[in-house]
């Protein structure tokens, strides 16, 4: 089945210091993948939608300068967290689509990496 | 935006009891999704489920897209069941999952 790897699976930062998140997705090709924070006991929040050679749409109320997205393959995506800071800690999935669809909706995220910024 | 909300929030069942898990969501969408979320944070895909019903094992979900609403049904529930549910839905062209509240699940022994 389609499989996303998700590294690293956990950070520990410096604040003010920069964390770069990787998705890769690992046998299928993914021209969109998405990216979402989670907070301690809430939902999935959707950040942003990265698209295969273009940039980045983010959702309301993210700050682009502040997560970079780059979707530069078909299989790789990353989220950088600039200047973290403490209020950044959170857990960061990533999601995947296959562009084939599927029976399953085409979804597969990866394990996700909790940040923390000290 | 679409508002996607899920009930009960949290419940405790004793291993081996049923229950039914239940989203609602305030317009038409173009898929529907289940999933688990365990305790290391991964997510599960359940199902994908715009309408109808599906059946997996102890499993079975049900969407009534003309009512808005879809139902998670574990029955004989086993302690790893334990975990958050979600149902997460999109809504037009551009893909994105939007996630409901969730519901965290805890099965007794």
């Amino acid at each position: 089945g389609a499989v996303v790897s998700q590294h690293p699976s956990r950070v520990i930062c410096k604040s003010g210091t920069s964390v770069k998140i990787e998705c890769r997705s690992l046998d299928f090709q993914a021209t969109t993948m998405f990216w979402y924070r989670q907070f301690p006991k809430q939902s999935l929040m959707l950040m942003a939608t990265s698209n295969e050679g273009s940039k980045a749409t983010y959702e309301q109320g993210v700050e682009k300068d502040k997560f970079l997205i780059n979707h530069a393959s078909l299989t790789l995506s990353t989220l950088t967290v600039t200047s973290a800071h403490p209020e950044d800690s959170s857990f960061y999935i990533c999601s995947a689509r296959d562009r084939g669809g599927g029976a399953r909706g085409g979804y597969t995220f990866g394990s996700g990496t909790r940040l923390t910024v000290v | 935006g679409i508002q996607v909300e899920q009930s009960p929030p949290d419940l405790i069942l004793q291993e081996g009891a049923n229950s039914t898990l239940r989203c609602n969501f305030s317009d038409s969408v173009n898929n529907l999704q289940w999933f688990h979320q365990n305790p290391w944070g991964q997510l599960i895909n359940l199902f994908y489920i715009p309408s109808g019903t599906k059946q997996n094992g102890r499993l079975s979900a049900t969407t009534v897209a003309t009512e808005r609403y879809s139902l998670l049904y574990i029955s004989s529930s086993q302690t790893t069941d334990s975990g958050v549910y979600f149902c997460a839905v999109d809504m037009d062209s551009s893909y994105k999952l939007i996630f409901g509240s969730g519901t965290r699940l805890l099965v007794r022994p």
